[in-house]
């Protein structure tokens, strides 16, 4: 009965791979987010979708496309992954307008 | 850009006393949240307070919000170990579509 899951938890991959990253929200929410946290601990907005719709784009390298199959799911897919991508990926959701997000225990992505 | 500016960056307490955290923003806000991030897990709300708010209470949680000052004060009253954590405030969410964070306080509880 997980609200907001994500797969896989960890991933360690060579320079120069492609990875996807999957999350899924149970919650009935419209609206789900990509953040990405640093090893300092930074967590910065990535991506944001509304009803499957990209809302917002933060200044995120064309090597990241999201995908949003049905309001439930937001995938990340990373092309060419450079050793400053490792970090920790964080989905999130929320109602339409809910200022409050709900995030899943994130992704754990070592490039070497 | 980064809004929410934490203090300290790491606090260290016995079981029991009290924990205070400081958050400090740039723009102006409709409401500001705090966020509670145990080692290796994902981010859980705590609490939110509204700009018209000043003061607002979640059992052993206090958040003050002072928007004249652009701050806001997190406190822990009778701390426990469970509450080692890193605790960020943020702001936006709504129909702005994104939280910005603040850095984050490393909070250490020793038992």
């Amino acid at each position: 009965d997980t609200a907001v899951s994500q797969t896989p938890k960890y991933l360690v991959t060579q320079m120069g791979n492609d990875k996807s990253i999957k999350c899924e929200q149970n919650l009935g929410h419209d609206t789900m987010y990509w953040y990405k946290q640093d090893s300092k601990k930074f967590l910065k907005i990535m991506f944001s979708y509304n009803n499957k719709e990209l809302i917002i784009n933060e200044t995120v390298p064309n090597r990241f496309s999201p995908k949003s199959p049905d309001k439930a799911h937001l995938n990340l897919h990373i092309n060419s992954l450079e050793l400053g991508d490792s970090a920790v990926y964080f989905c999130a959701s929320s109602p339409t307008s809910g200022e409050t997000q709900y995030f899943g225990p994130g992704t754990r992505l070592l490039v070497l | 850009s980064q809004q929410g500016e934490e203090d300290p960056q790491a606090l260290s307490i016995q079981e029991g006393e009290n924990a205070t955290m400081n958050c400090s923003y740039k723009t102006s806000i409709n409401n500001l949240q705090w966020y509670r991030q145990n080692s290796g897990r994902g981010l859980v709300h705590l609490i939110l307070i509204r700009s018209n708010e000043r003061e607002k209470h979640s059992g052993r949680l206090r958040v003050t919000l002072d928007t004249s000052k652009k701050s806001s004060s997190l406190l822990i009253t009778a701390s426990r170990a469970a509450d080692t954590a890193s605790y960020f405030c943020a702001t936006g969410g709504g129909s702005n579509y994104k939280l910005t964070f603040g850095k984050g306080t490393l909070l250490t509880v020793n038992p």
